[in-house]
């Protein structure tokens, strides 16, 4: 079945970058998302990428897709104590009517 | 503008009753999703309305039904609870884009004791 797997937890220091793996399952997804959830709230959308894209930028944050090994990765630039989350990738599971998330990596910034 | 809303945001319920969720949609979205997050676990896909029809079911029992009114808004229904449902219950809506984003509420909180 669908599946979106990602680490449990990463820790970095303010002013560094953080890299955020997930790996999905279906190779049909046309389009993968980044959310973010801060402690008691919803998800906020970050950013997406089409399939047929490599890479796309959006000011600090840089979504890299290799589709070969069906590996997404968010990496943040200079990492701020505000971007202190938990970070889901997620994917449409070859449907357009709903999101497979991954469990999410806890992302957190020590000043 | 307004994004999504839920309400109510928590709520403390008992086993095997019922309980009604609500939703509003942003506004000019047609099409609205329900998910479930257990602490500590990614969202779980439930339903999809879009223009009032169903077209998307998860994994879950009878006991979790939904509706989608005339103005999009949209109700998720738990009949018989169990400790179980205890959970974020996250609405979101789309837009008409091909890129198929979706906005989240900031959920209800349920607590089943």
């Amino acid at each position: 079945g669908e599946d979106v797997e990602q680490s449990l937890f990463l820790s970095v220091r303010e002013g560094d970058s953080s890299v955020i793996n997930c790996t999905y399952t279906d190779s049909s997804s046309t389009y993968l998302y980044w959310y973010k959830q801060e402690p008691g709230a919803g998800l906020q959308l970050l950013t997406y990428i089409f399939s047929n894209m490599d890479m796309k930028q959006d000011q600090r944050l840089t979504v890299l897709l290799n589709k070969k090994d069906k590996h997404l990765s968010l990496r943040i630039a200079d990492t701020q104590t505000g971007d202190s989350a938990i970070y889901f990738c997620a994917d449409t599971g070859g449907a357009t009517n709903k999101l497979i998330f991954g469990t999410g990596t806890l992302l957190a910034v020590q000043p | 503008d307004a994004g999504v809303t839920q309400s109510p945001t928590h709520l403390i319920k008992t086993r095997g009753q019922h309980v009604t969720l609500r939703c509003s949609p942003i506004s000019g979205h047609k099409s609205v999703s329900w998910y479930q997050q257990v602490l500590g676990q990614g969202p779980q896909f439930i339903f999809q309305y879009y223009e009032k029809e169903e077209r998307g079911r998860g994994n879950f029992p009878d006991r979790f039904s939904a509706r989608q009114f005339p103005n999009y808004s949209s109700e998720l229904n738990v009949n018989a609870l169990l400790l179980g449902d205890s959970a974020l219950y996250l609405c979101a809506s789309g837009g008409q884009g091909d890129s198929g984003e979706l906005f989240f509420g900031e959920g209800s909180r349920l607590t089943v004791l």
